[in-house]
């Protein structure tokens, strides 16, 4: 069966502080991949996503993120956080080709100011 | 505007009475999803649609019925709600696979 496992269910940091969250997933196949965030009170985002090609993906808000497939690793990173950065974001999994996805259990993001 | 509804925002009810959760984009989307969301546990997709007519399950379907019977609408039904069926409740549209949902508001929906 698909899992998604993120291992930090909670991470501080100081402002200017560099940010790095695990996404591992478990599938047999082909994925897509997906980073998205919710600020408080709000919905879903998404911040990147993987299909093909480059690993190494840019997003929104100075996020990028690292497809290692040796690793089934999808980390989110971003080298200098703000203090509007805090938020939940989730790591999602998707086959490709299909839309049945998977998301992880989240990884809530305090930053101090 | 371009947008997913969903009414209600808010529901209380009582174990046993029937409740639909309407869900609703103006954007033309093939695709449409419903998750539930709980604390530690993040998003679970409870159905998907990848056009009128067709729906699937996704991770946590028991429990729930849905319907594509127009492209707009995707009301998520819950036939005989249960106390463990109390969440945050997400419908989200897409225009193909390759392109990013699109996420509700979300509803709140107790069952006491």
């Amino acid at each position: 069966a698909q899992s998604v496992s993120q291992h930090n269910h909670h991470v501080i940091l100081s402002e200017a502080a560099s940010l790095e969250l695990g996404c591992n997933y478990s599938y047999g196949g082909t994925v897509n991949l997906f980073w998205y965030v919710q600020y408080p009170g709000q919905h879903l985002q998404l911040l990147l996503k993987y299909f093909s090609g480059d690993p190494l993906v840019k997003g929104i808000k100075g996020f990028e993120a690292e497809f290692i497939k040796s690793k089934f690793s999808f980390n989110l990173r971003k080298p200098s956080v703000q203090w509007s950065d805090t938020a939940e974001y989730f790591c999602a999994v998707r086959p490709t080709g299909g839309f049945k996805t998977i998301f992880g259990a989240g990884t809530r993001l305090f930053v101090k100011a | 505007e371009a947008q997913v509804t969903q009414n209600p925002r808010y529901l209380i009810t009582v174990t046993g009475k029937k409740l639909t959760v309407t869900c609703s984009q103006n954007m033309n989307h093939e695709y449409m999803s419903w998750y539930r969301q709980d604390p530690g546990l993040g998003l679970r997709q409870i159905y998907y649609s990848m056009n009128v007519e067709a729906t699937d399950k996704g991770d946590v379907p028991e429990g729930y019925k849905v319907s594509r019977k127009e492209k707009r609408n995707f009301p998520l039904i819950l036939e005989s709600p249960s106390p463990n069926q109390t969440s945050l409740y997400f419908c989200a549209s897409s225009p193909t696979l390759e392109l990013k949902q699109f996420f509700g508001p979300g509803t709140r929906l107790t069952v006491l």
